[in-house]
């Protein structure tokens, strides 16, 4: 069972928006503004996304936001495009014990 | 731009030890914290452990205390993460990633290309 909780799927049309929810605790995701999102594509490793509950990577596209209230952060992808579907992880900073947690995952089908 | 480029697939047997390089090249190594992610099949991703070289330290997350031991080399820029007593469990492919910054806790922005371990007897 992973440290975070997000949903196993989500889908939407080309164009249309999606967010994904990532629920923590007040130990991890609701204490640090140290989100990050991940996208995975089959095979392939794990790209960052998101850092820092908001801030984007240079060369990111700017269709990808993320947001934080209390103790779940979300991923918002808008004008969903084909290219976008993937595997998404969020992850958070949860102390200087348990240092970082990941979400299970979330499979982003555009359809 | 910094790579990271880690060692081959490996093929275990259970109670056995397996030990991933992950060398980079093309960037600063010392400072930028090492951390190694581990996938099972089918599965989600699960941090296992991190170095920074330039101090030493290795900090490890509770789960693989006492069988993952990870360390550095900065003659050569290289992380090592060694896994003992293999298990069937622990057949993933492992991944290395460098922290967005130096000295400071931000998140993963380079990633190797991950090394398939199998444990099988």
């Amino acid at each position: 069972q992973s440290a975070l909780t997000q949903p196993a799927s989500v889908s939407g049309s080309p164009g249309q928006s999606i967010t994904i929810s990532c629920t923590g605790t007040s130990s991890d995701v609701g204490s640090y503004n140290l989100v990050s999102w991940y996208q995975q594509h089959p095979g392939k490793a794990p790209k960052l996304m998101i850092y820092e509950v908001s801030k984007r990577p240079s060369g990111v596209s700017n269709r990808f936001s993320g947001s934080k209230s209390g103790n779940t952060a979300s991923l918002t992808i808008s004008g969903l495009q084909a290219e976008d579907e993937a595997d998404y992880y969020c992850c958070s900073y949860a102390g200087s014990s348990t240092f970082w947690v990941f979400g299970g995952g979330t499979k982003l089908t555009v359809l | 731009q910094v790579q990271l480029v880690q060692s081959g697939a490996e093929v275990k047997k259970p109670g056995s030890s397996v030990k991933v390089s992950c060398k980079a090249s093309g960037g600063t190594f010392s400072s930028y914290a090492i951390s190694w992610v581990r996938q099972a099949p089918g599965q989600g991703l699960e941090w296992m452990g991190r170095i920074i070289p330039i101090l030493g330290i290795a900090n490890y997350a509770q789960k693989f205390q006492g069988r993952v031991t990870i360390t550095a080399d900065k003659s050569t820029s290289t992380a090592y993460m060694e896994l003992s007593s293999l298990r069937s469990e622990d057949t993933a492919v492992y991944y290395c990633a460098r922290d967005l910054s130096e000295l400071e806790l931000r998140a993963f922005d380079i990633w190797g290309q991950g090394t398939m371990v199998t444990v099988s007897s």
